[in-house]
């Protein structure tokens, strides 16, 4: 599965938009982008993912560049309970099978901190 | 709600003893599981993946001696730190992906575990 690079930290004023980049120039034409968050000891939530197209859901908006080398989940008004650690991963589709299918590889994430 | 139940949420334990770890999928059946290990301020490691009815794979550098996995049923993976030392206290997390074409995945709360 490809790499991905995000800044180790932002900050984010509470009700204001956070917009989270990730990198990921390695990118193959079968990769999914996915997002998950996970709040201070407790497990990792999903949030989203897509493959070219944007995405938005309950929870955020999913924005991949053209040429999907890069991505930017955005929480459209943060609160202070999206405080927390924001990981991007790039996996390959479950029907690419193989011995990868279903894992998941964690980077350092994004430290995500939404002040008052 | 979660989908995804662990147990016990931490444990503390003396030295040389065992621990048994409980995943369970709530609502859904996961023929795979997945168990990871996160140090404090470090992202998740992938420690092994859970396959019911056969042989968990583990991840390279991970003793499948130490850290046993059965996964005996479609709702049910246990992990077993067998003869725990101080260097095992971690957060043990566990997730399962929901039988669907998108393959979601879920994550435990995870479990916390102490050797003294």
């Amino acid at each position: 599965d490809a790499k991905t690079t995000q800044p180790p930290s932002m900050d984010c004023a509470e009700g204001r938009a956070a917009n989270l980049p990730c990198n990921h120039s390695t990118i193959s034409g079968n990769e999914y982008v996915y997002w998950y968050r996970q709040i201070h000891s407790q497990g990792p939530q999903y949030i989203i993912h897509g493959l070219k197209n944007n995405e938005t859901n309950e929870m955020a908006s999913l924005i991949i560049t053209e040429d999907r080398k890069s991505s930017t989940l955005i929480l459209p008004h943060a609160t202070l309970r999206d405080t927390a650690v924001y990981y991007c991963i790039v996996r390959s589709s479950p029907n690419a099978g193989g011995t990868s299918y279903g894992k998941l590889t964690f980077g350092q994430g994004t430290i995500l901190t939404v002040h008052p | 709600g979660a989908v995804v139940s662990q147990h016990p949420s931490w444990v503390i334990c003396k030295s040389g003893t065992s621990v048994k770890i409980e995943c369970r999928s709530l609502d859904f059946q996961a023929t795979t599981m997945f168990w990871y290990r996160q140090f404090p301020k470090q992202s998740l490691m992938l420690m092994a993946t859970s396959n019911e009815g056969s042989k968990a794979t583990y991840e390279q550098g991970v003793e499948k001696d130490k850290f046993l996995i059965n996964h005996a049923s479609l709702t049910l993976s246990t992990l077993t730190v067998t003869s725990a030392h101080p260097e095992d206290s971690s957060f043990y997390i566990c997730s399962a992906p929901r039988t669907s074409w998108q393959e979601t995945q879920y994550f435990g709360p995870g479990t916390r575990l102490l050797v003294l």
